[in-house]
């Protein structure tokens, strides 16, 4: 069974540009939740898509958006770069089984905002 | 609020020796605890995880950890490390009812030849 797959894999953008990430979650799972890493913030949640719908959120400001797809697959956009948004934006994919639940993380996709 | 603080962001060991890893909690209700591992250019991994039942977990690469509650520590241990063991580990919590897991800022491996 194929992982979580994002992308692009690397992406370099500038102040004030907008950027949207990809990522398909392994086959049948229908959570899908974002993370960005940072050296100085460690991992913080973004948000997670459940059934195209928003379920939970992060505290992250509005530039911050996402959207769920029919088939699963997700995107996160985020307006207005600002140099503090250079990190590794992680993807992951939930399967629930009763209250358990198990993530599967994508490679990530690296952001440089020059 | 459930959080999960790793002490040392940075921990370096010789190749051969113990490896521990720091993790402890704060929740204040029964937690699910993981442990990722992340290599240099790649995406997180499942280490360990612990649920419920036996407080000490083994997962791969011959890690192993233990649900200490009084203590509130999920610590990483493994006997004897290895060149490859050096990456990024992040401990994480949850909890029943909860779908989000909380992470650490993580603690990065080196091994020392």
């Amino acid at each position: 069974k194929a992982g979580v797959t994002q992308t692009p894999r690397y992406l370099i953008k500038t102040r004030g540009q907008q950027v949207t990430l990809s990522c398909s979650p392994i086959s049948g799972h229908r959570s899908v939740s974002w993370y960005q890493q940072t050296p100085g913030q460690g991992l913080q949640f973004l948000f997670e898509y459940f059934s195209e719908t928003q379920r939970n959120k992060g505290n992250f400001p509005g530039r911050f958006s996402g959207r769920q797809f029919s088939n699963s697959r997700s995107e996160m956009n985020v307006s207005t770069l600002e140099l503090g948004d250079s990190a590794l934006y992680l993807c992951a994919s939930s399967v629930y089984r009763g209250t358990q639940e198990t993530q599967y993380f994508g490679p990530g996709t690296r952001l440089l905002v020059l | 609020a459930q959080s999960v603080t790793q002490l040392g962001s940075h921990v370096s060991v010789s190749e051969g020796a113990l490896v521990l890893l720091r993790c402890n909690y704060s929740s204040s209700v029964p937690p699910y605890l993981f442990w990722y591992v992340q290599y240099p250019n790649q995406g997180l991994q499942l280490l360990l995880k612990y649920t419920t039942g036996a407080t000490l977990v083994k997962g791969i690469n011959g890690f192993e950890a233990e649900f200490k509650k009084s203590e509130t520590s999920f610590h990483l241990t493994k006997p004897s490390a290895h060149m490859s063991d050096a990456a990024e580990y992040f401990c994480a919590v949850t909890w029943v009812g909860n779908e989000k897991l909380t992470f650490g800022t993580g603690t990065r491996l080196t091994i020392i030849p």
